[in-house]
């Protein structure tokens, strides 16, 4: 099966820093990569979805300017939390997708923000 | 309503029973099912796809869609305390451009 790498798959920051977290696609190319946030003992919650090369689309609810998504290149995708807050911490899960209409969504590991 | 409906459980057999896992939906326009596999702290971890109606299996898991009654299932059999995990249905239609909409989870606990 595809595989979806993430990185860091932890990290603990202080409040008002930024963190940047990486989601690599690494045998397949993802033209679609989305991302998600996940509470304990809750299901997924989509914050956006990424196109290579074009603005992501954030679901509603979810702050733009807060959650930032680059994807640079049909491998990686990009989140950064802006100014991290307490209530940032969470476990926030990528996916990517290659040829819409012909595959499914691949997910990775998982990063764990806890933000002090 | 939720366009996915997923009964959360927690499900608790013992080891070497057949599970069943179930998930309802509302838009027909859904035409692709996945059923994840999460561990706890992992990432979900696609078990089983299928395309349209009928049945699939693969080793011990047969995934089953009934596109008529809007219902699908998993199946696990001889199942094994490695199985306990969050299961997770989700689906998707060429009318979302593959952005796949989720059941809750099912909490499933093999005992042995």
């Amino acid at each position: 099966g595809a595989v979806v790498s993430q990185h860091p798959s932890r990290v603990i920051c202080k409040s008002g820093t930024s963190v940047k977290i990486e989601c690599r696609s690494l045998d397949f190319q993802a033209t679609t990569m989305f991302w998600y946030r996940q509470f304990p003992k809750q299901s997924l919650m989509l914050m956006a979805t990424s196109n290579e090369g074009s603005k992501a689309t954030y679901e509603q609810g979810v702050e733009k300017d807060k959650f930032l998504i680059n994807h640079a290149s049909l491998t990686l995708s990009t989140l950064t939390v802006t100014s991290a807050h307490p209530e940032d911490s969470s476990f926030y899960i990528c996916s990517a997708m290659g040829a819409v209409g012909t595959d499914t969504q691949y997910f990775g590991p998982g990063t764990r923000l806890t933000v002090l | 309503q939720k366009e996915v409906e997923q009964d959360p459980g927690p499900l608790s057999v013992p080891e070497g029973a057949i599970v069943s896992l179930n998930c309802t939906y509302s838009n027909s326009a859904f035409q692709y099912f996945m059923w994840y596999r999460q561990y706890s702290r992992k990432g979900p971890e696609l078990l089983m796809y299928t395309y349209s109606s009928g049945n699939k299996e693969d080793g011990r898991f047969t995934a089953q869609v009934d596109k008529s009654s809007k219902y699908i299932s998993l199946f696990i059999r001889d199942s094994q305390p490695s199985d306990s995990a969050t299961y997770l249905c989700a689906m998707w239609g060429r009318t979302n451009a593959g952005k796949s909409t989720f059941g809750d989870g099912t909490t499933l606990t093999v005992k042995p």
